[in-house]
């Protein structure tokens, strides 16, 4: 069976903080992708990365795989108080079910 | 722009009673799941369909059906509700390449089993 982790569970910071949260395997995938979910709504994609060492930027988020394609790590630079949420990783391999991480619950204060 | 469409979104059931999640998407998606979202535990995949007709277990599909009649629908039957599956469930759809295409997420359905 495939797990992810991730850490921290639980994040508080102030505004125009930045902060990293991990997501981490013992097992390899093909891709992995980062969710965020706000209070009522599902999940929404943010970004998927499939190479070993990959980094995209999304604005103020930084994402990378890691080389052996086993861990990723979101970076928020400047947090806001709209990047507030609870944000997911999902690991997937072809023709197989995404297997998703327990979360990051980040609340960003004013 | 209605996407994935779950109802209800709010129900509260008695023990043994048994109740059905509708779950529509209008993509043309050939995939389509059922997850739970429990506290601590991510989400979780109950049942999934590769396609009309297609269905086959996920990690924890005990006393929960589906049947998949049309590319569109996948409903989710609970079949003699336990307090145990009080939780957040969400119905999703992708293309068929699920290794590495978008999930689209319904807003979720809050069941509450006394």
């Amino acid at each position: 069976t495939q797990l992810l982790e991730q850490s921290p569970q639980f994040l508080s910071i102030q505004e125009g903080e930045n902060l990293t949260v991990y997501c981490n395997s013992s097992s390899v995938f093909s891709s992995l992708q980062w969710y965020r979910q706000e209070p009522g709504e599902g999940p929404v994609l943010l970004v998927t990365v499939v190479t070993g060492g990959e980094v995209k930027k999304l604005k103020r988020l930084t994402f990378q795989f890691g080389d052996a394609r086993k861990d990723s790590s979101l970076h928020i630079t400047a947090a806001q108080t709209g990047d507030t949420g609870l944000y997911l990783c999902a690991g997937g391999n072809y023709g197989q079910n995404f297997v998703f991480g327990p979360g990051t619950r980040l609340s960003v204060l004013p | 722009n209605a996407g994935v469409t779950q109802t209800p979104k709010f129900q509260v059931l008695k023990t043994g009673q048994s109740m059905t999640l509708q779950c529509a998407q209008d993509m043309n998606h050939e995939y389509m799941s059922w997850y739970r979202q429990d506290p601590g535990m991510g989400l979780r995949l109950i049942h999934y369909s590769v396609g009309a007709g297609i269905t086959d277990q996920g990690e924890v599909p005990n006393g929960y059906n589906v049947s998949r009649s049309t590319t569109e629908d996948f409903p989710l039957r609970l079949l003699s509700a336990a307090p145990s599956q009080t939780s957040v469930y969400f119905c999703a759809s992708s293309p068929i390449d699920r290794g590495g295409n978008t999930i689209y997420f319904g807003e979720g359905s809050w069941l509450t089993v006394v």
